[in-house]
């Protein structure tokens, strides 16, 4: 069974703080893709990044960065010096196989504080 | 560029009655799926088309559900005999075909079933 977890529902910090999302997944398809999106107040699911299964290199994408560690399963997303308008929902998503379905986790809701 | 557009945004329904939504997905795109997101939680998959064939549907997708793509192009989505348990908001998303490429998403129709 695939799955993705996003074990922290909610974080809060305070403007220009760096802040860790945390996404782990399961699947034993071998060929899988990862992605980020970002949900905010007006709802719409904006795509940020996606990773395949056989590239675990590390992206930088200005105050975005991800980490991609297969021996652990985890695709973590960070934001540093976070700014008021990163608040929003972020889901971590997995797909694979013929219809490349996403799977989504829960989610993780980030409020930055001014 | 138009991204992927849904009609209606917002539905207000009584119970047993029953509704259609339509997904215009980006131009070029072949690939469009259905996902349901209740509240708190990450959209969960309901179907997917590869031009106008229907080439999955979820376990999610009661014999009260109905989608079709009939050109290959738009989308419609139809919930027979409503229930308060359909209220949720009903995402469209599509994508170019080859497997890595990511699913772009609409602004979602919010059901409400009273």
């Amino acid at each position: 069974a695939q799955k993705v977890t996003q074990a922290q529902t909610e974080i809060s910090v305070v403007e220009k703080e760096d802040v860790t999302l945390d996404c782990v997944y399961e699947t034993r398809d071998t060929t899988y893709y990862l992605f980020w999106y970002k949900q905010p107040p007006s709802g719409e699911l904006v795509f940020l990044i996606r990773r395949n299964s056989f590239d675990e290199q590390n992206e930088i994408s200005g105050r975005y960065s991800w980490n991609f560690q297969k021996s652990t399963s985890s695709f973590n997303f960070t934001i540093t010096a976070s700014q008021v308008v990163d608040s929003a929902v972020y889901f971590c998503a997995l797909s694979s196989g013929a219809t490349n379905k996403l799977i989504f986790g829960t989610g993780t809701l980030l409020a930055v504080q001014p | 560029d138009t991204g992927v557009s849904q009609d209606p945004r917002h539905k207000i329904t009584k119970r047993g009655q029953n509704v259609t939504f339509r997904c215009d997905p980006i131009s070029e795109h072949n690939r469009l799926y259905w996902y349901r997101q209740t509240l708190g939680q990450g959209p969960e998959f309901l179907t997917y088309f590869q031009n106008e064939a229907q080439l999955e549907k979820s376990r999610l997708l009661s014999d009260r559900f109905s989608a079709e793509r009939p050109k290959g192009s738009f989308s419609t989505l139809e919930i027979q005999r409503t229930e308060q348990g359909d209220s949720a908001m009903y995402l469209c998303a599509s994508r170019k075909g080859g497997r890595a490429n990511e699913q772009f998403f609409g602004p979602g129709t919010r059901l409400t079933v009273l």
